[in-house]
Order: structure tokens, then C-alpha cells, then sequence
């Protein structure tokens, strides 16, 4: 399973770190990514990383503010993001590919429940 | 980018009906698509993959058509379970990988 936190309120222009714990699998055998989900709206790919953490790749909309990241020793993939804007809330969800170490081979077969991040003043 | 784009919008179907969803892509994504349902306050799970293989523990009832560009999602008898929204996804080319805008599966 997956579980997520680090959510939260900050104001435009700050910063939150999230975090994704990972579980009942071989955590550094697959790619992880984030997708996020305004509030009444769909699905959107935020940001994936390969097994090894050696790779990693972004939507056009983050690019530059986010960093995607994994501990594999801890299981832990993290997203770190900087410059928050009022158009990045949203519930930000983890999930697993499942193929494999490469991302983008494979649909997204472990979800987690989310975290909230609101970005407001 | 590939627009992955869903009709109708919202379906409203009679419990025990089948309910046909469709997903178009922008261009040919071959058979890199999965199908997700979503409930209210739920994380995406995963229906179908790879256009038209069942993911573990997904009912017989659901099933995935098309390659290329055009793609169905048939639930074949609809259950109270069942409503909710369902979104695809395409993996052929990205990043990004990218979502349609979902159909909501209501009852009538």
C-alpha cells in the first residue's frame, strides 16, 4: 500500500514538502510518480521517477518549483514543492507503475489516498 | 502532448444496464491506455490496462476495447457499486502522461 502526508495549508510563494510510504512490495523495483486533482476537477501527472531515482520527469506546469524524490532504504518517495501558486491545490496522490523500474510503461496499478494541499492566503 | 479526450460526459444508466464509455486520443497510442474508477472521496483504482486486460480482482463485467486512437470501457450490467467516474490514461508517449477529463456514471 501506499500512504501519504505532508499536506496542508501554506500561502502562495511557500513551500511543503510531501512524503509517500511505501509497502507490501519491493519498493526500488518500480518507478513512482505523483498525480494530483483539484478540487471537482480530473486527474493530472504531476511528476515521475524511476527505481533507482536516477530519472526523473515532469509536467510543463511544475517544472522548475518541483522536485520528485525517493529514499529506496526507507521505501519513502517525496515531493518537494517550492513557489506554490493558488492553482496547485489540490489532493496529491502517489502512485505506483506496474511494470517496473521504468516509468511510463505501465498504468498506475497502487494508489494512495491522497494528501490536501491548499495553497491560499 | 496527446489530448485524451471522454464522451459523454456523464451517463445516466438504470441499475442492470450496460453503459458504454468512450476515449479518444489525439493520435495513435496504440494499446497504452488503463481505464480508472473513481468514488467520492476515493483514490483512482485501476480497471483496465493495456487497452483491454482486467487488472486483479476487477469483475468480469467490466471490459476494454480498441487500439490506436479509439477506445471503449463496457460495463456490461451495471451495478449500485459501479457508479461513479471513470477516467483513461494514455502511456505511449509522454511525458506527460496524460488523463481525459473523465465520465460520470450516475444512476437514472
Amino acid at each position: 500500500q501506499l500512504v501519504e502526508s505532508g499536506g496542508g495549508l501554506v500561502q502562495p510563494g511557500g513551500s511543503l514538502r510531501l512524503s509517500c510510504g511505501g509497502s507490501g512490495f519491493t519498493f526500488n523495483n518500480y518507478a513512482m510518480s505523483w498525480v494530483r486533482q483539484a478540487p471537482g476537477k480530473g486527474l493530472e501527472w504531476v511528476s515521475a521517477i524511476t527505481g533507482s531515482g536516477g530519472g526523473t520527469y515532469y509536467a510543463d506546469s511544475v517544472k522548475g518549483r518541483f522536485t520528485i524524490s525517493r529514499d529506496n532504504s526507507k521505501s519513502t518517495l517525496y515531493l518537494q514543492m517550492n513557489s506554490l501558486r493558488d492553482e496547485d491545490t489540490a489532493v496529491y496522490y502517489c502512485a505506483k507503475d506496474g511494470f517496473g523500474a521504468t516509468p511510463g510503461l505501465d498504468a498506475f496499478d497502487i494508489w494512495g489516498h491522497g494528501t490536501m494541499v491548499t495553497v491560499s492566503s | 502532448e496527446i489530448v485524451m479526450t471522454q464522451s459523454p460526459a456523464t451517463l445516466s444508466v438504470s441499475p442492470g444496464e450496460r453503459a458504454t464509455l468512450s476515449c479518444r486520443a489525439s493520435q495513435s497510442i496504440s494499446s497504452d491506455l488503463a481505464w480508472y474508477q473513481q468514488k467520492p472521496g476515493q483514490a483512482p483504482r485501476l480497471l483496465i490496462f493495456d487497452a483491454s486486460t482486467r487488472a486483479t480482482g476487477i469483475p468480469a463485467r467490466f471490459s476494454g476495447t480498441g487500439s490506436g486512437t479509439e477506445f471503449t470501457l463496457t460495463i456490461s450490467s451495471l451495478q449500485s457499486e459501479d457508479f461513479a467516474v471513470y477516467y483513461c490514461q494514455q502511456y505511449n508517449n509522454w511525458p506527460p502522461l496524460t488523463f481525459g477529463g473523465g465520465t460520470k456514471v450516475e444512476i437514472k
